[in-house]
């Protein structure tokens, strides 16, 4: 079964609105998590990195007041597009890992649109 | 900084069909190399990963890739596809970054089996 829960799924919102998306990780205590965007037909851009009780770290041409990262848990990290427009329009995807593992987990995804 | 590479964007095969896809990196340092596939409304899943050692690995429902240090490539290859194969297979380099692989990714190839 899945060990990421990201929520929502898709969403449509205003422009000029802000939108928060939830990355859970369901079995373990997730000590890192990415942040990945997809514009379509492209390759996943990785956006941020977080880590549980501290600041995230951007990808250069990544604005971090527009994308609002919060890592306040092992278990749960958000992704706020603040102001959001629709450029902002495009797949988000978080991804965990915890301390000494080799692979990232992945969510399913959130499909913003911004109107 | 890395990239990475793919050449084939859509690829239509026939069942029992043999599958390679071309994946080349650019990255100065030690790579961690990694193929997911994302089945149609499914997570992004690992199917293979190469850190060290024999340089053929063998991952998830038979797929298995290379990795040619000297040619800079991580080819996907399955030696018969099946329809339930069908889905968009990304190549990614990592980078080991805060507690995790800080993931690249290629822009994926579409790969569609038909019966």
């Amino acid at each position: 079964g899945a060990v990421v829960s990201q929520h929502p799924s898709w969403v449509i919102c205003k422009s000029g609105t802000s939108v928060k998306i939830e990355c859970r990780s369901l079995d373990f205590q997730a000590t890192t998590m990415f942040w990945y965007r997809q514009f379509p037909k492209q390759s996943l851009m990785l956006m941020a990195t977080s880590n549980e009780g501290s600041k995230a770290t951007y990808e250069q041409g990544v604005e971090k007041d527009k994308f609002l990262i919060n890592h306040a848990s092992l278990t749960l990290s958000t992704l706020t597009v603040t102001s959001a427009h629709p450029e902002d329009s495009s797949f988000y995807i978080c991804s965990v890992i915890w301390t000494g593992a080799t692979e990232a987990f992945f969510g399913q995804g959130t499909r913003l649109t911004v109107v | 900084a890395q990239s990475v590479s793919q050449h084939n964007h859509h690829v239509i095969l026939s069942e029992a069909a043999s599958l390679e896809l071309g994946c080349n990196y650019s990255y100065g340092g030690t790579v961690n190399l990694f193929w997911y596939v994302q089945y149609p409304g499914q997570h992004l899943q690992l199917l293979l990963k190469y850190f060290s050692g024999d340089p053929l690995v063998k991952g998830i429902k038979g797929f298995e890739a290379e990795f040619i240090k000297s040619k800079f490539s991580f080819n996907l290859r399955k030696p018969s596809v099946q329809w339930s194969d069908t889905a968009e297979y990304f190549c990614a380099v990592g980078e080991y970054a805060g507690g995790g692989n800080k993931l690249t990714f290629g822009t994926g190839t579409q790969l569609k089996v038909e019966l």
